[in-house]
């Protein structure tokens, strides 16, 4: 399961550090995305990363503000948070992410397990 | 960038079957995941790799593609259905579909 944590009320500008614990499956083998859903809206994949860390990718609505990592050590993923804007207001959830090739030789990837969220608020 | 369309709603009778449709340029050739979201809840994958069902998920819950559509067809509707349910691809990210909200009447 994932277990995410640390979201909270902000201002415009501010910061936060979102964490996501996984247990129950050997984290270090899976890739780890975050995806957040403001309110009354839907799913946006915001990041993702490899499971060696070794390649991450940001939309663009979060590019150079969000920073994701991982700790394989501690089966711990984390997302930081700056220059917080009012429409990042959301709820953050992590999820794994599983990938393969099926039989048309296409790429397919999916979010199998999922955190509860964790929800940043960003209001003056 | 992709991009997957879903209407916003659809509606079914209780018993009756639902049919959400997804729509995107060649969708045929990718492979595409739903998610159901109830209020207030975590999104849970229903269906993967297009037609494949996670364990737990019931057997009136099935996927298909045709064309530039893809479908999520839920089967004997039931009130506990009633969700948003999201449409998936990997289009270089991961893309989803805006969503549709299945009202059960």
């Amino acid at each position: 399961q994932l277990v995410d944590s640390g979201g909270g009320l902000t201002q415009p500008g501010g910061s936060l550090r979102l964490s996501c614990a996984g247990s129950g499956f050997s984290f270090r083998n899976y890739t780890m995305n975050w995806v957040r859903q403001a309110p009354g809206k839907g799913l946006e994949w915001i990041s993702y990363i490899t499971s060696s860390s070794s390649a991450i990718y940001y939309a663009d609505s979060v590019k150079g503000r969000f920073t994701i990592s991982r700790d394989n050590a501690k089966n711990s993923l984390s997302l930081q948070l700056n220059s917080l804007r009012v429409d990042d207001t959301a709820v953050y959830y992590c999820a794994r992410g599983v990938s393969g090739f099926d039989h048309r030789h296409s790429y397919f990837y999916y979010l199998d397990v999922w955190g509860k969220g964790s929800a940043v608020t960003v209001s003056s | 960038s992709y991009e997957l369309t879903q209407p916003l709603s659809v509606s079914v009778a209780l018993g009756q079957t639902a049919r959400i449709p997804c729509g995107g340029h060649n969708i045929g050739t990718k492979t595409v995941h739903w998610y159901q979201q109830k209020p207030g809840q975590a999104p849970v994958l229903v269906i993967y790799r297009d037609t494949d069902r996670p364990s737990g998920i019931p057997e009136r819950f099935s996927g298909s593609t045709s064309g530039n559509t893809a479908t999520l067809t839920i089967r004997r509707a039931q009130a506990g259905d009633e969700a948003d349910y999201y449409c998936q691809v990997w289009d270089s990210m991961t893309v989803f579909g805006g969503g549709t909200k299945l009202t059960v009447l």
